[in-house]
């Protein structure tokens, strides 16, 4: 069990909303990063926080932005929807830059 | 950018044979770290492998980092159902960005 939470666990979207998927870090790490995976493929790296800031982004447009919360937690928003972001949005937790623990991810369909 | 290649796609085994899944990086990495999902989950951290030419075993697996720093390789002996899913290899670079592989799937005939 790695501790890492996220919520939803399932969600549908239409092109153009905005959503916010969050994610509880495992007790004592103070790192979170987001990856997306698209079906068939591996993660793609998004972003990472480190103390509530933004601390390293992969190729990923400004519509994808994120907050670290001072428990740790943190929040994906996704503006403006697009049927390309449709995959599976995961959280890992570790300590600065050691082993990163998974979530159990949320699934987001955009119709 | 840093890109991490994996091979084979698929891996097709028959139980109790053995196979190999390779992972090579464009850069030269500062760990080289490998995961399993198993369908419908998430990736669980298997092992991370650091130093040059290091080699770590876990019971059947065995895992090797490049002399270079630049590819790695998992073995799997004696191979079970239970090893059925997708193992992902992960780089870190120097600036602690984590590149994952496009994951090797694993199926097995009993």
């Amino acid at each position: 069990e790695t501790g890492v939470t996220q919520s939803p666990t399932h969600l549908i979207k239409t092109r153009g909303q905005q959503v916010t998927l969050r994610c509880s870090s495992q007790s004592g790490h103070n790192t979170v990063s987001w990856y997306q995976q698209a079906l068939g493929q591996g993660p793609q790296f998004i972003f990472q926080y480190y103390r509530e800031e933004e601390n390293g982004r992969g190729n990923f447009p400004p519509r994808f932005s994120g907050l670290q919360f001072p428990n740790y937690s943190s929040e994906l928003n996704v503006n403006a929807l697009e049927l390309d972001d449709s995959a599976l949005y995961l959280c890992a937790s570790s300590v600065r830059q050691g082993t990163q623990y998974f979530g159990p991810g949320t699934r987001l369909l955009v119709l | 950018g840093q890109q991490v290649m994996q091979i084979p796609q698929y891996q097709h085994v028959q139980e109790g044979e053995d196979f190999t899944t390779y992972c090579n990086s464009s850069t030269t990495l500062s760990n080289i770290q490998w995961y399993k999902q198993r369908p419908g989950g998430h990736p669980v951290f298997l092992i991370q492998l650091v130093k040059s030419g290091e080699v770590k075993k876990q019971k059947r697996l065995t895992f090797q980092f490049g002399e270079a720093k630049k590819n790695s390789s998992l073995h799997i002996t004696a191979t079970q159902t239970t090893d059925v899913g997708t193992y992902f290899c992960a780089g870190l670079n120097p600036s602690y960005k984590l590149s994952f592989g496009a994951g090797t799937t694993v199926t097995v005939r009993a």
